[in-house]
């Protein structure tokens, strides 16, 4: 599987926007990028997923490089509900399903 | 959205006794159901990928005689922890694909189990 790179932690000021970087300079062409979080204590919850193009969902953008070997997760407005463990996963479209998570983002919100 | 249950969610066990963990998707029927398991302040590890009708998938270093895993129906997969140990104590999470929205894996809330 290809891998992907995070940094370990980041911090954010409430109501302000956070750019979450992933990088996977050895992305295929078949891998989709996925982003999930997890908050203590619970099961990870899907946040947005993309190949190619930038996606907008209820919970956030995904920005994705022309080249594809790295994106940003943008949360638009953080709140204390955002701090949690943000992981990008990259799966193979044409070998399953299975999610190899990484150590991932530990996001830190303060008020 | 997709929902999916776990249960029970804690379960403190004897060493040597075995422990059965339930997962469930609630409202969409899941072919494929993943295991995984979680020591504190690490990531999830994939333990095996479980198929409707047919026997899981196990990562190589999980023992499949003592994580057993059954999947009899599309919303309905069970991990079995035979003779636990100490060493065993975790958090041991599902996840559900969701076969209209392909793309897309759904987790339950995990299950802390704690092997005395």
């Amino acid at each position: 599987d290809a891998k992907t790179t995070q940094p370990n932690s980041m911090e954010s000021n409430e109501e302000e926007p956070v750019h979450l970087p992933c990088n996977h300079s050895t992305i295929s062409g078949t891998d989709y990028i996925h982003w999930y979080r997890q908050l203590p204590s619970q099961g990870p919850e899907y946040v947005i997923h993309g190949l190619t193009s930038n996606v907008n969902n209820r919970m956030a953008s995904l920005a994705i490089a022309e080249d594809r070997k790295s994106s940003t997760l943008i949360l638009h407005r953080a709140t204390l509900r955002d701090a949690a463990v943000y992981y990008c996963i990259l799966r193979d479209g044409n070998s399953g399903y299975a999610l190899n998570f990484g150590k991932g983002t530990s996001l830190l919100v303060t008020p | 959205g997709a929902v999916v249950s776990q249960h029970p969610s804690w379960v403190i066990c004897k060493s040597g006794t075995s422990v059965k963990i339930e997962c469930r998707s609630l409202d969409f029927q899941a072919t494929t159901m993943f295991w995984y398991r979680q020591f504190p302040k690490q990531s999830l590890m994939l333990m095996a990928t479980s198929n409707e009708g047919s026997k899981a998938t196990y990562e190589q270093g999980v023992e499949k005689d003592k994580f057993l895993i059954n999947h009899a129906s599309l919303t309905l997969s069970t991990l079995t922890v035979t003779s636990a140990h100490p060493e065993d104590s975790s958090f041991y999470i599902c996840s559900a694909r969701d076969t209209l929205l392909y793309n897309e894996q759904f987790f339950g809330p995990g299950t802390r189990l704690t092997v005395l």
